[in-house]
């Protein structure tokens, strides 16, 4: 499994975008990449994937890098309720079956 | 749609005994996989099922088993507990897809004392 290397903790002020980077070098070809929160005390959420190209959906966009080697995730106007542990991950569904390898995650502080 | 549903929430246990907790999955979802997570190592992945076929499967000790019934439902089972052992256990569905994304349940704490 490709291993992720993200920042320990970040900080943002309220209304502003929060871009946090993920560097995953060994990504091969077919692994997509994750993103992944989770509150304190609940279970994690998922918020958005890609393989190659960027993605946006109404949580957040997803911005790869050409060679693919690091990613950003970009909440476009943080609120409180986006402080939160955010996992970067790469995997690959082998006939759908599906490991997600999480790493330490970066704890995003919104600070109001 | 309902989410994914665990119980129970928490639980105590005394080292030694053994515990089952249990997953319901997202209607029509038929992977089912579960996670450990402590405050030392994380979020660690446990195995995963579909259709009552175990696909994958973390480095955990054989104390730790689990099962899919034809429901999708899933329990897993931790036998001879030990103190090491307390963690919020979470449990995750997702479809079958090229990608697919995966939902949580709120977990279960459980507590080995």
């Amino acid at each position: 499994d490709a291993k992720t290397t993200q920042p320990t903790s970040m900080d943002c002020a309220e209304g502003r975008a929060a871009n946090l980077p993920c560097n995953h070098s060994t990504i091969s070809g077919n692994e997509y990449v994750y993103w992944y929160r989770q509150i304190h005390s609940q279970g994690p959420q998922y918020i958005i994937h890609g393989l190659k190209n960027n993605e946006t959906n109404e949580m957040a966009s997803l911005i790869i890098t050409e060679d693919r080697k690091s990613s950003t995730l970009i909440l476009p106007h943080a609120t409180l309720r986006d402080t939160a542990v955010y996992y970067c991950i790469v995997g690959i569904l082998i006939q759908g079956a599906q490991k997600l390898v999480f790493g330490q995650g970066t704890r995003l502080t919104i600070n109001p | 749609k309902a989410g994914v549903t665990q119980t129970p929430r928490y639980l105590i246990k005394t080292r030694g005994q053994q515990v089952t907790l249990s997953c319901s999955p997202i209607s029509g979802h038929r992977s089912v996989s579960w996670y450990q997570q402590t405050p030392g190592q994380g979020l660690q992945f446990l195995f995963e099922y579909f259709s009552e076929t175990q696909r994958n499967k973390g480095n955990f000790p054989g104390r730790f088993s689990g099962r899919q019934f034809s429901n999708s439902r899933s329990e897993m089972n931790v036998s001879t507990l030990e103190l090491g052992d307390s963690a919020l256990y979470l449990c995750a569905s997702s479809s079958q897809g090229a990608v697919a994304e995966a939902f949580f349940g709120q977990g279960t704490r459980l507590t080995v004392v």
